[in-house]
């Protein structure tokens, strides 16, 4: 059974501080993994897409890592501001023509002053 | 800008009237979208799965009769709550996909309030 398990399932830290977002999953065969943001009464939005081949991408203070042989990948957060607490996503889609994706349940993080 | 345009973002409707939410893509041909629902400081659970063109598959313990989903174009999915309850109450988000390795946009929310 497809799974993706993040962690933590919460987070508060200090603005200003970094934060390290777990995702794992056992999806296969693997397609592409995702992460979103998304803040309290609004649609995700995404953040990066990366593939088999790729180990790290980044979108200004945002950095995902995949590691595809262990099955998992991090979202970093540098010099966090107010305006990242929300909930993060990770998304981890299959191929083989089903392009239902498999949700984690996300985590919130929220950032104080 | 948004590519996935979600419409109404908030609604109000009587129980048992029934209400539709619609889900467009706005700048590319959605050949799959999804339908979910999000409880208050819960995660995303997907309702169905719609192709353009075919009967939407719904997941385990969805009512099908009761979330009427109708995916008529490549760039227009319905969510029709037939028959509201308020425990239908909840934000509704639809994503949109033009394929396999494709970026899923997602709509902003349609927030359903039954009184």
């Amino acid at each position: 059974k497809n799974q993706v398990e993040q962690s933590p399932q919460s987070l508060i830290i200090l603005e200003g501080k970094n934060c390290t977002l777990q995702c794992n999953y056992t999806v296969s065969p693997f397609s592409n993994l995702r992460w979103y943001k998304q803040d309290t009464g609004r649609g995700p939005v995404s953040l990066t897409i990366m593939t088999f081949s790729e180990n790290t991408k980044s979108n200004g203070r945002y950095t995902a890592t995949l590691d595809a042989d262990t099955k998992q990948s991090s979202l970093h957060i540098t010099a966090s501001q107010l305006s990242d607490s929300a909930s993060y996503i990770c998304v981890v889609s299959a191929n083989g023509g089903s392009y239902i994706p498999t949700f984690g349940r996300g985590t919130s993080l929220i950032v104080h002053p | 800008g948004a590519v996935v345009s979600q419409h109404p973002s908030r609604v109000i409707c009587k129980s048992g009237t029934s209400v539709k939410i619609e889900c467009r893509s706005l700048d590319f041909q959605a050949t799959t979208m999804f339908w979910y629902r999000q409880f208050p400081k819960k995660s995303l659970m997907l309702m169905a799965t719609s192709n353009e063109g075919s009967k939407a598959t719904y997941e385990q313990g969805v009512e099908k009769d009761k979330f009427l989903i109708n995916h008529a174009s490549l760039t227009l999915s319905t969510l029709t709550v037939t028959s509201a309850h308020p425990e239908d109450s909840s934000f509704y988000i639809c994503s949109a996909t033009a394929g396999s390795g494709n970026t899923i946009y997602f709509g902003e929310g349609s927030w359903l309030t039954v009184v």
